[in-house]
């Protein structure tokens, strides 16, 4: 099982550009989630899937579009890239596990490193 | 408004001995909380959680302690060992949600 895989690895844009960051799932999850990590920051979600086809706002979301078309694959795009979006972006997902309560924990990717010029 | 927070951005120990790291939480609501690992150029990884009906778990080397009433939770290593030595994000989940909620961090420094 090759987990959760991200890509690019690495990217850099120049401001207005635009990109898709894909990443992938073998391990059945229902739940995926994009994640931007900053110094001083921590882990702050972007936006997040609950399955199939659904896709939800997290913390940050402005400037960011996602699709889940695929249970596998979550696409986080950026539009028109700005300088304040040059971060480390990390995809993770989850088996739910609401049911379960107290047992679900999320599985991250190695995370892609984006510079906006 | 960070609803999760780990005050000590660095934390050094010797070899052998006690780490202890700290996170605070604003949001009563919580119910579910998780530590993870990171390695540079790496995601994080899972490392131990704890339910709110719980108020210590244990798993070899690593304990979670959970203080409801303080709204704070701590991790402890014993013994540090040089491979502890990474960034330590602890989060938190609210019943019935599943979006989780990260601290900033702690980057512990384990010196042989």
């Amino acid at each position: 099982n090759a987990g959760v895989t991200q890509t690019p690895k690495f990217r850099v844009l120049k401001t207005g550009q635009s990109m898709t960051l894909l990443c992938a799932q073998d391990m059945n999850h229902e739940y995926m989630y994009w994640y931007r990590q900053d110094p001083g920051m921590g882990l702050r979600l972007i936006h997040y899937s609950v399955g199939e086809g659904t896709t939800a706002k997290g913390e940050v979301p402005d400037g960011y579009n996602v699709s889940r078309l695929k249970k596998q694959n979550f696409l986080l795009g950026l539009e028109s890239a700005a300088p304040s979006q040059t971060s480390v972006y990390f995809c993770a997902s989850s088996s739910g596990g609401l049911a379960g309560g107290h047992t679900d924990t999320q599985y991250f990717g190695p995370g892609t490193r984006l510079t906006v010029l | 408004d960070q609803q999760v927070k780990q005050n000590s951005p660095s934390l050094s120990v010797q070899e052998g001995r006690i780490s202890i790291l700290n996170c605070d939480y604003t949001n009563s609501m919580f119910d579910y909380f998780l530590w993870y690992k990171k390695y540079p150029a790496e995601g994080p990884t899972f490392l131990i959680s704890i339910s709110s009906i719980k108020d210590k778990n244990e798993d070899g080397r690593f304990t979670v302690f959970l203080n409801k009433s303080a709204k704070h939770l701590s991790l402890h290593i014993v013994p540090s060992q040089p491979g502890d030595s990474a960034v330590y994000f602890c989060a938190a989940r609210k019943y019935n949600f599943n979006k989780f909620y990260f601290g900033s961090g702690t980057k512990l420094n384990v010196k042989p």
